[in-house]
């Protein structure tokens, strides 16, 4: 089962920031926190990941709270391509794959 | 760049018949997962291989499911005796570092496999 926890769907207006909440009840010290996001008859993709500290790459933001049960992956500028399923995972030592949820479906708005 | 490629995309199986799913991974990539993922849920991870060796089949669903990655590169995902059930996408993914919990996955577009 999922280890985390997402909002089923989030709707935003394109070129405004969106906040995606995620949390992480059962995460561990020696888990990294990942977000992938998965456009409509793609394969998943990677979008950011991190283990304490805020992180910042040319896709997103990801804000991690100090008690670490909670991250935010910030899409600063909204566009229409955008639109995609998010799944945030926390994974470590144990299994070598993945855990996905069901993520949160992102609707844009135009 | 060239990412991971995956044949068939689209493959249609009366049950009972077998079928072989192929994935190419990107080049000199040492780690290989294979997912599966039913419509509207996300994918749910089957095998694992770091080179030619399958560290992990825990995910696999039942013994008619088998993995192979026999020089390290190209793997192929073989499901015999197909049935209704194993309707699904098969995401292929890979990674340059072995054991990459803390590294990104790079995946395929998926394999969409109907079982009639």
């Amino acid at each position: 089962d999922a280890k985390t926890t997402q909002p089923n769907s989030m709707e935003s207006n394109e070129e405004e920031p969106v906040h995606l909440p995620c949390n992480h009840s059962t995460i561990s010290g020696t888990d990294y926190i990942h977000w992938y996001r998965q456009l409509p008859s793609q394969g998943p993709e990677y979008v950011i990941h991190g283990l304490t500290s805020n992180v910042n790459n040319r896709m997103a933001s990801l804000a991690i709270a100090e008690d670490r049960k909670s991250s935010t992956l910030i899409l600063h500028r909204a566009t229409l391509r955008d639109a995609a399923v998010y799944y945030c995972l926390d994974s470590g030592g144990g299994a070598d794959g993945l855990t996905f949820g069901k993520g949160t479906h992102l609707i844009i708005q135009p | 760049g060239a990412g991971v490629s995956q044949s068939p995309r689209y493959k249609v199986a009366k049950r009972g018949q077998d079928v072989a799913l192929r994935c190419d991974p990107i080049s000199g990539h040492v780690s290989l997962f294979w997912y599966q993922q039913a419509l509207g849920q996300g994918p749910e991870f089957l095998t694992y291989f770091q080179n030619e060796a399958q560290l992990d089949k825990s995910g696999l669903p039942s013994d008619r499911f088998f993995a192979e990655r026999p020089e390290g590169s190209v793997s192929t995902l073989k499901i015999q005796r197909t049935q209704q059930e194993d309707s699904a996408v098969y995401l292929c993914a890979s990674s340059p570092r072995p054991r990459t919990v803390n590294y990104e996955q790079y995946f395929g577009p998926g394999t969409r496999l109907t079982v009639t």
